[in-house]
């Protein structure tokens, strides 16, 4: 059974704070992904991993970025919070490199104050 | 860009009955279309998707149908049950190494008793 955790469920940031979210995924997947997910707007792609030290932007880049070091191991980091990031932030990850099922982690729902 | 829209934004019937989701897609070379659902507070799962050389897929009471000409593709629920209520986001990808999704806006379906 895949399984993907993410390092936080809620969390409460101040504005201009750095802000790191890490996921996990223990099933060797290829692919990583960050989304946030916003009422009527969807999951948004902000930025994906198709291997280790690889990164392409999604939709939504501005205001983040992102670290894979680790297979297993995908973090969004937030360089400098603000408002407007307030949001929940979806990780998700796919076992080959072409379509495929996205397995999603619990979410993060942070709170930018 | 990529887009894909998702109507209605909700969606309300009865036990029962059944209920169709549609989507438009902008990018001709799409060629895989899932369907994730999003249960409330849970994270979104794959429930049935399928492949641009095939018109028309079937699980149980759902089915999904393909129109490439149109660029439409449709979700159905019939006999419609109290658990499939849930956020239903539908998504198209074309055939690359990087396994991207563009996801539509979601479809809220409640299913009164």
């Amino acid at each position: 059974d895949v399984k993907v955790t993410q390092s936080s469920r809620y969390l409460v940031k101040r504005t201009g704070e750095k802000v790191f979210l890490e996921c996990v995924q223990d099933m060797d997947h290829e692919n990583m992904f960050w989304y946030r997910q916003d009422p009527g707007l969807g999951l948004r792609l902000i930025y994906f991993s198709y291997d280790v030290k690889m990164k392409e932007k999604g939709d939504i880049p501005e205001g983040y970025s992102v670290s894979r070091e680790k297979k297993e191991r995908f973090s969004l980091i937030l360089e400098s919070a603000s408002t407007n990031q307030t949001s929940m932030y979806l990780c998700a990850s796919s076992l080959v490199r072409g379509p495929g099922t996205q397995y999603f982690g619990p979410g993060t729902r942070l709170l930018v104050l | 860009g990529e887009n894909v829209e998702q109507h209605p934004s909700t969606l309300s019937v009865q036990e029962g009955d059944s209920a169709v989701i549609k989507c438009t897609y902008s990018d001709s070379a799409s060629n895989y279309f899932p369907w994730y659902k999003q249960e409330l507070g849970k994270r979104p799962q794959l429930i049935i998707d399928i492949r641009s050389n095939v018109g028309e897929k079937k699980d149980q009471r759902i089915a999904v149908t393909l129109n490439k000409t149109a660029k439409h593709f449709s979700l159905h629920i019939t006999e419609t049950q109290p658990e499939d209520s849930a956020v239903y986001f539908c998504a198209a990808s074309r055939e690359s190494n990087t396994g991207k999704l563009i996801f539509g806006q979601g479809t809220t379906l409640q299913v009164k008793p």
